[in-house]
């Protein structure tokens, strides 16, 4: 089992890009979570998704976006890419309320 | 809005000493769990507490949740470099998916 996995690992965008990340859930996980983590701060949630649709959101502006698809891997999108985006995302994959399993993350630099 | 603190920000430890880190919501929580990060690593899961007045351990980790399910706390007995890291909490409240994550204690261990 390859766990939760995350691509890419690093990224390097312009202010005003786009920006798509993409997670594959731990097998057997039907939920997914995203959350963004700037340095030194704990992880802040995005939003979460169950059964294709935004099941919750966190207090991220409408830049931010996502998706499931029927085989349970997410996309996290932003749009207008703004300095203050720079942080590691962190995808996170559970069973409903059960613990989450954390990817590696995608670092995000913007400059 | 919903806030989780933590406490303390940073602890520093001689290897074999004891640790210990407080976490406290504005509201009550349905349930809370605990999370480990090495640096440069992403969250790993610890354990999840859901009763009032819980208590579980997991080796030498000993994790309580309070009676008003406000608050909870990680005690680690003999410290050893190997539990160098970030700890956070994060809680889920009754009706919602989301889990807020405390501002983490940083820990340290000297040997």
């Amino acid at each position: 089992d390859a766990g939760v996995t995350q691509s890419p690992t690093h990224l390097i965008k312009t202010r005003g890009q786009q920006v798509t990340l993409r997670c594959s859930p731990k097998s057997g996980h039907d939920t997914v979570s995203w959350y963004q983590q700037a340095l030194g701060q704990g992880p802040q949630f995005i939003f979460q998704y169950y059964e294709e649709e935004e099941r919750q959101r966190g207090n991220f502006p409408d830049r931010f976006s996502g998706h499931q698809f029927p085989n349970y891997s997410s996309e996290l999108n932003v749009n207008a890419l703004l300095l203050g985006d720079s942080a590691l995302y962190l995808c996170a994959s559970s069973a409903d309320r059960d613990e989450q399993y954390f990817g590696p993350g995608t670092r995000l630099t913007v400059t | 809005g919903q806030q989780v603190m933590q406490i303390p920000q940073y602890q520093h430890v001689q290897e074999g000493e004891d640790f210990t880190t407080y976490c406290n919501s504005s509201t009550t929580l349905s349930n809370i769990q605990w999370y480990k990060q090495r640096p440069g690593g992403h969250p790993v899961f610890l354990i999840q507490l859901v009763k009032s007045g819980e208590v579980k351990k997991q080796k030498r980790l000993t994790f309580q949740f309070g009676e008003a399910k406000k608050n909870s706390s990680l005690h680690i007995t003999a410290t050893q470099t190997t539990d160098v890291g970030t700890y956070f909490c994060a809680g889920q409240t009754s009706g919602t998916y989301k889990y807020i994550f405390g501002t983490g204690t940083r820990l340290k261990v000297l040997a």
